[in-house]
């Protein structure tokens, strides 16, 4: 089965540049997606179709996917981004998730 | 408003059954492939099942395939997932969620819903 690997854990300092990854076999013919989710919250979706913001989510999130590899980069962290951070794509008619980055802004 | 409620999550014993329910507002509901992802307590995302609009194809992850049944009703604007045979590692809040094209991200989630599979 398919399967999308993230590192679990990324520390930045604020007003840093914060850079998640998340590789897949030949991600980069796939869509990927990006969602935040805060504790007890619903994940939201921040980055889709490799680098498209939904209407609300600051500029400062930006995705690519190339390759084997999809990247979510935010720039200017700020502590309000510090969250759970899932990657996500299709493979045939099924979903699937990365496994999670708790990203920790200090 | 666009929305999507979930309810149905309950405790329930191993071997169990329990059907979940999402209601849908605020769009057009037969127009969307909707899905149900689960998440365990301390865990990550796991997608757990889809269905097309009309309910013609719909996809399994391999740990629920025979026990979980997904289906939906556009005359009343609803999703539903029966879930059969439960076990202790079925545990987790499930939400119902909807796919903004085929292929493409989940735009819409709900509030989810807790399922405790638990002697």
């Amino acid at each position: 089965s398919y399967e999308l690997t993230q590192p679990p854990s990324l520390s930045v300092s604020p007003g840093q540049t914060a850079s998640i990854t998340c590789s897949g076999d030949k991600l980069g013919n796939k869509y990927a997606c990006w969602y935040q989710q805060k504790p007890g919250q619903s994940p939201v979706v921040v980055i889709y179709q490799d680098s498209k913001r939904p209407s609300g989510i600051p500029e400062r999130f930006s995705g690519s996917n190339s390759g084997n590899t999809a990247t979510l980069t935010i720039s200017g962290t700020q502590a309000m981004d510090e969250a759970d951070y899932y990657c996500q794509a299709w493979d045939s008619n099924t979903v699937v998730f990365g496994g999670g980055t708790k990203l920790t802004v200090l | 408003e666009v929305q999507l409620v979930e309810s149905g999550g309950d405790l329930v014993q191993p071997g169990g059954s329990l059907r979940l329910s999402c209601a849908a507002s605020g769009f057009t509901f037969s127009s969307y492939w909707m899905s149900w992802v689960r998440q365990a307590p301390g865990k990550g995302l796991e997608w757990v099942a889809n269905i097309k609009q009309d309910g013609s194809e719909k996809y399994y992850v391999d740990s629920v395939k025979g026990r979980f049944t997904i289906s939906g009703d556009n005359a009343k604007n609803s999703l539903y997932l029966q879930m059969n045979s439960l076990r202790a590692d079925d545990t987790a809040v499930y939400y119902c969620a909807r796919n903004k094209n085929w292929g493409d991200a989940f735009d819409i989630w709900g509030q989810g819903t807790m399922v405790t599979v638990s002697s």
